[in-house]
């Protein structure tokens, strides 16, 4: 498996919270990207970043943030927290843009 | 912007019998197709992949085939097996944009 770690795998959280998730690599990859996964939506991407300092907005962007200071991690960043931001966040890593992607193993937030 | 539709979200076969999932993509531009296989509590991972110069691709028990005219690829598992039971993803991607767009997933139960 790839070198990519999310941060934490579970975290149960209030509305109105802010919430960070991190995701780490090892493996030196230019692009990360962060999605939200669903029953019946698939894999929906949230953020991208095509290297340090420069990232974009995906699909389902609002209320959610990121931020890229280093090539190994790419921090996603709930100001507010809300109950339709209950999801499982998954991190993937690309080494070009047509590339495999490989996954983190996911972060399950719950937002009460 | 990219749209994939996926059929059938959920999919039963018998052990030993052959499973189709297929897909369908609305940008022409669309060049490179990925499946991804997701077992439960797991991360997604690539299976495999056809770009757009190719017709069809195998790889064991699995095969891609693609019909750039009528914009649809399909997954072929042959001589399924009890660990073929998954939830499967395709996704299509082009290349001016960073986006992997996923369909939304087919459940396949493989029973003994």
């Amino acid at each position: 498996d790839a070198g990519i770690t999310q941060s934490p795998r579970h975290k149960v959280t209030e509305t109105g919270t802010p919430v960070t998730l991190r995701c780490h690599q090892t493996e030196n990859h230019r692009y990360m990207y962060w999605y939200r996964q669903d029953p019946g939506h698939g894999l929906r991407l949230i953020h991208y970043s095509y290297g340090v300092k420069d990232t974009d907005k995906g699909e389902v962007s609002d209320g959610y943030s990121v931020s890229r200071s280093k090539t190994e991690d790419f921090l996603l960043t709930l100001e507010s927290a809300t109950s339709s931001q209950t999801s499982v966040y998954f991190c993937a890593i690309s080494d070009s843009p047509s590339g495999e992607l490989f996954f983190g193993e996911g972060s399950r937030l719950t937002v009460l | 912007g990219e749209n994939v539709e996926q059929h059938p979200s959920t999919l039963s076969v018998q052990e030993g019998d052959s499973a189709v999932i297929k897909c369908t993509y609305s940008d022409s531009a669309s060049n490179y197709f990925p499946w991804y296989k997701q077992e439960l509590g797991k991360r997604p991972q690539l299976i495999i992949d056809i770009r757009s110069n190719v017709g069809e691709k195998k790889d064991q028990r699995i095969a891609v085939t693609l019909n750039k005219t009528a914009k649809h690829f399909s997954l072929h598992i042959t001589e399924t097996q009890p660990e073929d039971s998954a939830v499967y993803f395709c996704a299509a991607k082009d290349n001016y944009g960073q986006n992997f767009v996923f369909g939304p997933g087919t459940r396949l139960s493989v029973l003994p």
